[in-house]
């Protein structure tokens, strides 16, 4: 079971366009909602994260949107530029002890100059 | 070395093989995990240690065998895989036990093949 729905797969951006990656979690307990960036050869690294008593938050050029009601969650990355190009994992995950965390299929993004 | 390192980053076996994964983290954190990725399918938790006891073992196969001697230290020891096991088999580690989610820090990964 798929508790962390993720999309789309792959995106094409052109330079200097908005991309916009979607998830959809199931599990209500959830109350941390990271979002992970993977270049190839890399492991995933943190990129931004939220807590579900905030609509939104933005650092620098990446903002999630987060709707608590809908259990939606989405990252926008603007002025998108071909340095970005890389795979992003939403994941969320419950607090306390050790993080177990719930991740997104992932959607390979590609941004074309 | 920094970080999370993961040792070897390449490896072929055969099904008959027995090798081990090496990870070492530097940042003296107490909670390790082993991931599965696989294309086209999100980060499959496999095994969890906090404070060298194992924590979660995510209905994983007995062929996966994993050891955690101090907390900076992990292994997964791999013995009669089968060629589905081929995937990149990545390391984490994060702080311990607290009220706040603590970052997940990962390695490079190990690209295992099966054949």
């Amino acid at each position: 079971q798929q508790q962390v729905k993720q999309s789309p797969q792959s995106l094409i951006v052109q330079k200097g366009g908005i991309s916009i990656i979607n998830c959809a979690y199931e599990n209500t307990a959830f109350d941390y909602f990271p979002w992970y960036q993977q270049f190839p050869g890399k492991g995933p690294a943190l990129l931004i994260a939220i807590r579900p008593d905030v609509s939104e938050k933005k650092e620098g050029r990446f903002t999630i949107s987060f709707n608590k009601s809908a259990k939606q969650f989405s990252l926008h990355i603007m002025d998108s530029q071909p340095g970005d190009s890389a795979t992003y994992f939403c994941a969320a995950s419950r607090s306390g002890g050790y993080q177990k965390v719930t991740f997104g299929i992932g959607t390979k993004l590609q941004v074309i100059p | 070395e920094t970080g999370v390192t993961q040792t070897p980053r390449h490896l072929v076996m055969g099904m008959t093989n027995k090798k081990s994964l090496k990870c070492e983290q530097h940042l003296g954190h107490n909670a390790m995990y082993w991931y599965k990725q696989s294309a086209k399918k999100p980060l499959e938790l496999m095994f969890v240690y906090n404070f060298k006891e194992q924590t979660e073992n995510n209905s994983v196969p007995s062929r996966f065998s994993p050891e955690c001697p101090n907390s900076s230290h992990l292994f997964l020891h791999l013995h009669t895989l089968q060629p589905e096991d081929s995937a990149l088999y990545l390391c984490a580690s994060s702080q311990d036990w607290g009220t706040a989610p603590y970052e997940q820090y990962f390695g490079p990964g190990t690209r295992l093949t099966v054949t």
